[in-house]
């Protein structure tokens, strides 16, 4: 049962243009929610973060938006830049799963010139 | 660079066989995270150590064992291996106990099981 769903394998944006990866969860006991970058040959890096008493939170180019109610969380990218090509993976958090983090399979991206 | 270190980067093994990865957290770091990704999929927490004890477990096989030692870094055992356990092994530190602490990812050690 997979309790945090990226339903998008892939993604393809042109540069300079708005990148929106999605996440649905079905465990309303998350409170706590990461977006995570991985390029090939290398670990997950550490990208944006919210918790649950928050909506929105932004740094630099991006923002994470939460939707508690439909069990949603979507990272954009403005403008989006050929570096940010990679696999995004969400996770999510909370008590129900001992704050032991539920990772989603992952979005690639990728970033048209 | 995240400053945790993996070895080795690759493992190439037979079925049955029993193999060792080790990880070095990132300097300060007192837990450290072992994850499973197969092909196509996401991660899959196998088990956590805080300063030398286990914290919290996951979907870790029997056939699987870890533990983390008083300089903090840490080896995944894994014993009579089947062609299904091939994947990316990771570890992950991070300065405190909780989900809230952003994880720092090695690089990952690839195992084949042929």
């Amino acid at each position: 049962d997979q309790q945090v769903k990226q339903n998008s394998p892939s993604l393809s944006v042109q540069e300079g243009r708005i990148s929106i990866l999605n996440c649905d969860y079905t465990n309303s006991m998350f409170d706590y929610f990461l977006w995570y970058k991985k390029y090939p040959a290398e670990g997950p890096t550490f990208l944006i973060s919210i918790s649950s008493i928050k909506d929105k939170n932004e740094d630099g180019r991006f923002t994470v938006f939460l939707n508690k109610s439909a069990k949603h969380l979507s990272l954009h990218i403005v403008p989006s830049q050929p570096g940010d090509s990679a696999v995004y993976f969400c996770a999510a958090s909370g008590v129900d799963s001992n704050y032991q983090l539920i990772w989603g399979a992952g979005t690639k991206l990728i970033i048209k010139p | 660079d995240s400053g945790v270190t993996q070895t080795p980067k690759h493992l190439i093994t037979a079925t049955g066989q029993r193999v060792t990865l080790r990880c070095s957290p990132r300097s300060g770091d007192l837990s450290v995270y072992w994850y499973q990704q197969s092909l196509d999929q996401g991660l899959q927490f196998l088990i956590q150590y805080y300063n030398g004890e286990e914290r919290a477990k996951g979907n870790i096989l029997e056939r699987f064992s870890a533990q983390q030692f008083p300089d903090l870094h840490s080896e995944l055992n894994l014993s009579s291996l089947e062609l299904g356990d091939s994947a990316l092994y990771f570890c992950a530190s991070s300065a405190g106990q909780g989900s809230n602490s952003p994880l720092h990812f090695g690089n990952g050690t690839r195992l084949t099981v042929t």
